[in-house]
């Protein structure tokens, strides 16, 4: 079956670090990529997405490329902030409806002042 | 932007009590809602998905008669987790699908069963 996994946290940094956070997949045919991101108290939202090979999925800072050659969706950001502070999940998605998540085990970041 | 709203945030009840939680799409339709239960530094795990007008999917090993479903109209979707013991203790979440599988997810419901 599909499978996410993702570098376990909790990662500290300071503020303006170089912030990455990896993310693997398995999948039977060609998923969509997503990061979601968990701020304290509120719900998942969704950061970013990628639907095919090569897609680079961009906001608020945030990016990630569709590595199909390394099955990879790692987030990158240059210059993180206090507000960054949250629980990242890597999750993907196949077939036709596109709704069914499969999520990986989350990688809470901690950004300090 | 769109909202999910789930009710209750926190419930405790006693062991063998049934539990149910809410999950509404405030400003749109959902024809399909999905419910995640959420381990302590764990991934979401899907339970089921919620078709409104029809019965729930379950996923693989998920007990259906625990965990019922109900999907009655395209903005409510419930989660009754019935006679609730402490290991049913968990964080439940759901998400909506507002069309073209854009989801948007509810804030949570921490369950404690003593």
């Amino acid at each position: 079956g599909d499978s996410v996994t993702q570098m376990e946290g909790p990662v500290t940094l300071s503020e303006e670090a170089f912030l990455t956070i990896n993310c693997t997949y398995t999948a039977t045919g060609y998923p969509s990529l997503f990061w979601y991101v968990q701020y304290p108290g509120e719900g998942l939202q969704l950061l970013l997405k990628a639907t095919k090979a090569d897609d680079k999925g961009s906001n608020k800072g945030f990016e990630a490329t569709y590595r199909k050659e390394t099955t990879s969706f790692h987030l990158e950001k240059g210059s993180v902030q206090v507000s960054d502070s949250a629980v990242y999940f890597c999750a993907l998605s196949e077939g036709a409806a596109g709704n069914k998540l499969t999520f990986g085990g989350g990688t809470r970041v901690l950004v300090k002042p | 932007g769109a909202v999910v709203s789930q009710h209750p945030s926190r419930v405790i009840c006693k062991s063998g009590t049934s539990v149910k939680i809410e999950c509404r799409s405030l400003d749109f339709q959902a024809t399909t809602m999905f419910w995640y239960r959420q381990f302590p530094k764990k991934s979401l795990m899907l339970m089921a998905t919620s078709n409104e007008g029809s019965k729930a999917t379950y996923e693989q090993g998920v007990e259906k008669d625990k965990f019922l479903i109900n999907h009655a109209s395209l903005t409510l979707s419930t989660l009754t987790v019935t006679s609730a013991h402490p290991e049913d203790s968990s964080f439940y979440i759901c998400s909506a699908d507002r069309g073209a599988g854009e989801l948007f997810f509810g804030e949570g419901s921490r369950l404690t069963v003593l």
